[in-house]
């Protein structure tokens, strides 16, 4: 079945320090491929999305690229806030209609001023 | 108000008791879903539908029980709560996936409402 494969956490970064949070995913056929964000005491929402090998989703200045070859997608930003301080999932589409998804564990990112 | 609500946001209740989580979405989505988010487990599926009156079970069904009779609302039901029932639960709705072609789907966004914290004592 579907699973997702989130780095160990939580990970501790100063203000405008370099952000890589890795994942793999273990899936049949073509899945999309999901960042949600969590900020303290809220749900969670789309941070960025792709849907094919190669493409690259961004959103606030974060990226990650579909890798079909390395079955990753990894999430990075070039220079990370304390207003980026939450927890980030990945995610993994289901291939049916059925809009199912499955999610890593979970990473906290903390950003220190 | 468009978007996605739950009620109540905060409950305590009592091993034992039946609690009740509302969700209502206001976009007509066809699918949604419950999860429960736990330390150290990330986010785990109760339930979920693709429509009303079609509901199916996910990882982590046992010990609770969903309708759906109409498409905006899918509340979930703890029949006898118990304390390893304590969690942070949230719903999500989303349209379906669309397929583009062999072995491909498109899935779409859940979009997620803000959660219940419940806590069994």
């Amino acid at each position: 079945g579907n699973s997702v494969t989130q780095m160990e956490g939580p990970v501790t970064l100063s203000e405008e320090a370099f952000l890589t949070i890795n994942c793999t995913y273990t899936a049949t056929g073509y899945p999309s491929l999901f960042w949600y964000v969590q900020y303290p005491g809220e749900g969670l929402q789309l941070l960025l999305k792709a849907t094919k090998a190669d493409d690259k989703g961004s959103n606030k200045g974060f990226e990650a690229t579909y890798r079909k070859e390395t079955t990753s997608f990894h999430l990075e930003k070039g220079s990370v806030q304390v207003s980026d301080s939450a927890v980030y999932f990945c995610a993994l589409g289901d291939t049916g209609a059925n809009s199912k998804l499955t999610f890593g564990k979970g990473i906290t990112l903390s950003v220190r001023p | 108000d468009a978007g996605i609500t739950q009620s109540p946001r905060y409950k305590i209740t009592e091993t034992g008791r039946q609690v009740t989580l509302m969700c209502h979405q206001t976009w007509s989505h066809s699918y949604m879903f419950w999860y429960r988010q736990d330390l150290g487990h990330g986010l785990r599926l109760i339930y979920y539908s693709a429509a009303a009156d079609i509901t199916d079970k996910g990882e982590v069904p046992d010990g609770y029980v969903v309708s759906r009779s109409k498409t905006e609302n899918f509340p979930l039901t703890l029949e006898s709560a118990t304390r390893s029932q304590t969690s942070v639960y949230f719903c999500a709705s989303s349209p379906p996936g669309l397929a583009g072609g062999p072995e491909v789907w498109y899935s779409n966004e859940q979009f997620f409402g803000p959660g219940t914290r419940l806590t069994v004592l």
